[in-house]
């Protein structure tokens, strides 16, 4: 079953970075997600499609602060110079025939 | 630009109906899949249905098949979801999103429209 798990909640300082981790469930170590940010009483935005090899495609207008990796099943979402509106949900996204999957997303918060 | 207006949304009893739409406009609304996503009030995203560019294939999370069915109008760039057999579990914030490559991940979202599901 394919199934992405996310932790719920991250913080960080203002001006720091953090890094955001998705987990593919056993069998699914070689696909790719896309990583999507809700900031408060918005709808979603695509961030970008993060490759099993690490690569990474963003959205237009994502600034370089955000960036993406892989290792394994894991799939990475950094975000450097954190600023205040990076206040967000977070969710990572996949897809199979016939389904699409979301993780339970990660709150981020902005200290 | 890309831009995905729903509309449609509203309060419904159980056992009832809804139509949605979704109003798209800035790209070729015809080269796309596209998906139905909800969010129930305090939760986290659920994808709903997805239609292929040209209609001619759907796929449904299984808690709605047989009740909802995703459609679309490329001459009208316009994308629907009928609603049928409403329960109060289907309450939530329902987004039209355009999904890029194929059926893959979705690149761009509207601001969604409201369903409450409640007697």
């Amino acid at each position: 079953q394919l199934v992405l798990t996310q932790s719920p909640s991250a913080s960080a300082s203002l001006g720091a970075s953090v890094k955001l981790t998705c987990t593919l469930s056993s069998g699914h170590s070689s696909y790719a997600i896309a990583w999507h940010q809700q900031q408060s009483e918005k709808g979603p935005r695509y961030l970008m499609k993060v490759n099993s090899d690490g690569s990474h495609r963003k959205g237009d207008g994502i600034p370089d602060r955000f960036s993406g990796s892989s290792s394994g099943a894991e799939r990475y979402l950094t975000i450097s110079s954190l600023q205040s509106d990076d206040e967000a949900d977070y969710y990572c996204q996949t897809w199979g025939t016939g389904i699409l999957v979301f993780g339970g997303g990660t709150k981020l918060t902005v200290l | 630009e890309v831009q995905l207006v729903e509309s449609g949304g509203g309060l419904v009893q159980p056992g009832g109906s809804l139509r949605l739409s979704c109003a798209a406009s800035g790209f070729t609304f015809s080269s796309y899949w596209m998906s139905w996503v909800r969010q129930a009030p305090g939760k986290g995203l659920e994808w709903v249905a997805s239609i292929k560019d040209d209609g001619n294939e759907k796929y449904y999370v299984g808690s709605v098949k047989g009740r909802f069915t995703i459609s679309r109008d490329n001459a009208k760039n316009s994308l629907f979801l009928q609603m049928n057999s409403l329960r109060a579990e289907d309450t939530a914030l329902y987004y039209c999103a355009r999904v890029f490559g194929g059926m893959a991940h979705f690149d761009f979202w509207g601001q969604g429209t409201l369903v409450t599901v409640s007697s």
